[in-house]
């Protein structure tokens, strides 16, 4: 069964630190993924999108990695501030994309506090 | 501002009422999808449209919901006699596929509430 895995599901933390959230899929066959930040209220908005032969990808703050021998996939947040506050979403797709399908985790939702 | 648009971005309904959404995509892209989204959970793909041909229904789209994109367009999403868990948030996203790579673009969505 094609899933996405998050955790942890929630999480707290400072202001200026930092944080790692997790990713696992099995997804099959594996096209390609994007970590998401969706604000309360509003749409997902792209923040990284890695392919199979990427293993890092940058945006700013926010550090994606990508395992695509363990299928596991990570997003680091350096230096949090209280706008980081939202739910993130790992996002796979699946194989060459004829649909553009995606498959959803069901999202780490992070509260940074002052 | 991903340059998708949604409307109403809130609509509070009774049970078995009908109730109409209307999503008008960046306008150079031919693909649309329609998502529902419950409170804690990640999006869930319904149906998407590849110009104003519907390319895929998900088994979540009852007979109850139907989509529409009849020009390739803008987009409607109806729900016919709404039950109370229909209550979610409705996404829709566009994107224009170049080769094997996509990015779709999502609307900030429609919050609906069946009472």
């Amino acid at each position: 069964k094609n899933q996405v895995e998050q955790s942890p599901q929630s999480l707290i933390i400072l202001e200026g630190k930092n944080c790692t959230l997790q990713c696992n899929y099995t997804v099959s066959p594996f096209s390609n993924l994007r970590w998401y930040k969706q604000d309360t209220g509003r749409g997902p908005v792209s923040l990284t999108i890695m392919t199979f032969s990427e293993n890092t990808k940058s945006n700013g703050r926010y550090t994606a990695t990508l395992d695509a021998d363990t299928k596991q996939s990570s997003l680091h947040i350096t230096a949090s501030q209280l706008s980081d506050s939202a739910s993130y979403i790992c996002v796979v797709s699946r194989g060459s994309g004829n649909t553009g399908k995606l498959i959803f985790g069901q999202g780490t939702t992070l509260q940074v506090k002052p | 501002d991903t340059g998708v648009s949604q409307d109403p971005r809130h609509k509070i309904t009774k049970r078995g009422q009908n109730v109409t959404f209307r999503c008008d995509p960046i306008s150079e892209h031919n693909r649309l999808y329609w998502y529902r989204q419950t409170l804690g959970q990640g999006p869930e793909f319904l149906t998407y449209f590849q110009n104003e041909a519907q390319l895929e229904k998900s088994r979540l789209l009852s007979d109850r919901f139907s989509a529409e994109r009849p020009k390739g367009s803008f987009s409607t999403l109806e729900i016919q006699r709404t039950e109370q868990g229909d209550s979610a948030m409705y996404l829709c996203a566009s994107s224009l596929r170049q080769g094997l790579q996509e990015t779709q673009y999502f609307g900030p969505g429609t919050r609906l509430l069946v009472l």
